[in-house]
């Protein structure tokens, strides 16, 4: 079974500042499947990124993901109030098929 | 556009059973497969389990904690979800989400999800 592992578990920058998450697999797996969601409190969550690279729909350029094998990164470029919240990363496994998420890494303004 | 609406949750006794139940509308249901993923207060994201279209077989998935006790089901004539609980346990408290799962296992629509609380 995979685990994600993600760091820090919190992260304090200001606004302008360019914040990078880490997602650590447990062993490695196909970037295709690696996802990043954003949640803000009493909203569900809103995917950012797939295939580990991939910007969803309507997601600024400010977002990027990138990494491979067991070591998957977001990055947020410039810092603006609004992207202050928990971010997740997210495997799925299609043997059987099961989703797994990291834990969560929240960004709060410092 | 997408729509998923879960509804159903309530304060139900350690033991007792719920039915929770998910609308979608906006993209073809019987094709999809479908996810329920929960979060307990304050705390992350947790798979509870996957139901595949009918095509695929139908077949249903569970995360361990949740294996046995769960049941996923789908009526693909109402585009309606449900996931049947039983034996529900004081750690079975969590906001409860449905949303279909996308091309590489991604969860690109959710609802607002339905509170659960197993409190005695």
């Amino acid at each position: 079974e995979i685990v994600l592992t993600q760091s820090p578990g919190t992260l304090s920058l200001s606004p302008g500042e360019r914040a990078t998450l880490s997602c650590r697999a447990s062993q490695s797996i196909s970037s295709s499947y690696l996802t990043w969601y954003q949640q803000k409190p009493g909203q569900a969550p809103r995917i950012l990124i797939y295939g580990a690279s991939t910007r969803a729909t309507g997601i600024s350029d400010r977002f990027s993901g990138s990494g491979s094998g067991t070591d998957f990164t977001l990055t947020i470029s410039r810092l603006e109030p609004e992207d202050f919240a928990v971010y997740y990363c997210q495997h799925y496994g299609s043997s059987p098929p099961m989703y797994t998420f990291g834990q969560g890494t929240k960004l709060e303004i410092k | 556009e997408v729509q998923v609406v879960e509804s159903g949750g309530d304060l139900v006794k350690p033991g007792g059973s719920l039915r929770l139940s998910c609308t979608a509308s906006g993209f073809t249901f019987s094709n999809a497969w479908m996810n329920w993923v929960r979060q307990a207060p304050g705390k992350g994201l947790e798979w509870v389990g996957l139901i595949k279209s009918k095509t695929d077989g139908g077949t249903t998935d569970y995360a361990a904690p949740v294996k046995g006790r769960f049941t996923i089901s789908r009526d693909d004539s109402k585009n309606t979800l449900s996931l049947q609980m039983n034996s529900l346990k004081s750690e079975d408290t969590a906001v409860y989400y449905c949303t279909p799962g996308g091309s590489g296992g991604s969860c690109y629509y959710w609802g607002q999800g339905t509170l659960v609380t197993v409190s005695s």
